[in-house]
């Protein structure tokens, strides 16, 4: 149980383009999904916490028009980075909270995304 | 703020050897502790949950103990394979989630 699955798990776009990646908890509900950032042999850097049916909270430093989250159900969560220039090419992991598991604070991960752009 | 250190970033090791990792983290008033192996390209699993109110939690041959006072917790690794070789996270939660920035291990056969 408690599987979040991440969809793609890499990509390549040009420069200026859009990509979405989706971030899905496939055996449980999740009211909240967090979205990190992780470049390479570094540690995850938390770029927003993404509620069901409100706006994202966003880290400071981390541009919102650029990294668009909508969660519009309880099991899904998506990013997508928008106009995307090279230096938005990093490995992007999502992780869920499993609603009646909450308290706990258990967190699960996805596989995670790798975005390069051209 | 939060930090949460890792020593040491890096461990090279023969097979078999028993380990420790350690995970350090300056405010104490933390919910609790989880422990994650992250392999090269993929996301995070994980590996062992620690509540404020539990000393220790042990999966087959991981063991976690956690002293919230003295702000440590280690991972004790039994028997080291070479299928353990992977970075090694450890994550507090307090106000928010804070993730350390790891131990990168590797298990020579």
């Amino acid at each position: 149980g408690a599987v979040v699955s991440q969809h793609p798990s890499w990509v390549i776009c040009k420069s200026g383009t859009s990509v979405k990646i989706e971030c899905r908890s496939l055996d449980f509900q999740a009211t909240t999904m967090f979205w990190y950032r992780q470049f390479p042999k570094q540690s995850l850097m938390l770029m927003a916490t993404s509620n069901e049916g409100s706006k994202a909270t966003y880290e400071q430093g981390v541009e919102k028009d650029k990294f668009l989250i909508n969660h519009a159900s309880l099991t899904l969560s998506t990013l997508t980075v928008t106009s995307a220039h090279p230096e938005d090419s990093s490995f992007y992991i999502c992780s869920a909270r499993d609603d009646l598991r909450k308290n706990t604070g258990e967190l699960f991960f996805g596989e995670g995304s790798r975005l390069t752009v051209l | 703020k939060q930090e949460v250190t890792q020593i040491p970033a890096a461990l090279s090791v023969p097979e078999g050897e028993n380990l420790v990792l350690n995970c350090s983290f300056t405010d104490s008033a933390i919910y609790n502790l989880q422990w994650f192996r992250q392999d090269p390209g993929k996301g995070l699993t994980s590996l062992l949950l620690i509540q404020s109110s539990q000393r220790e939690q042990t999966s087959g041959r991981l063991n976690a103990s956690l002293d919230k006072s003295s702000g440590r917790s280690t991972l004790y690794i039994a028997a080291s394979q070479p299928g353990d070789s992977a970075t090694y996270l450890c994550r507090v939660y307090g106000q928010n989630f804070v993730f350390g920035p790891g131990t990168r291990l590797s298990v020579l056969p």
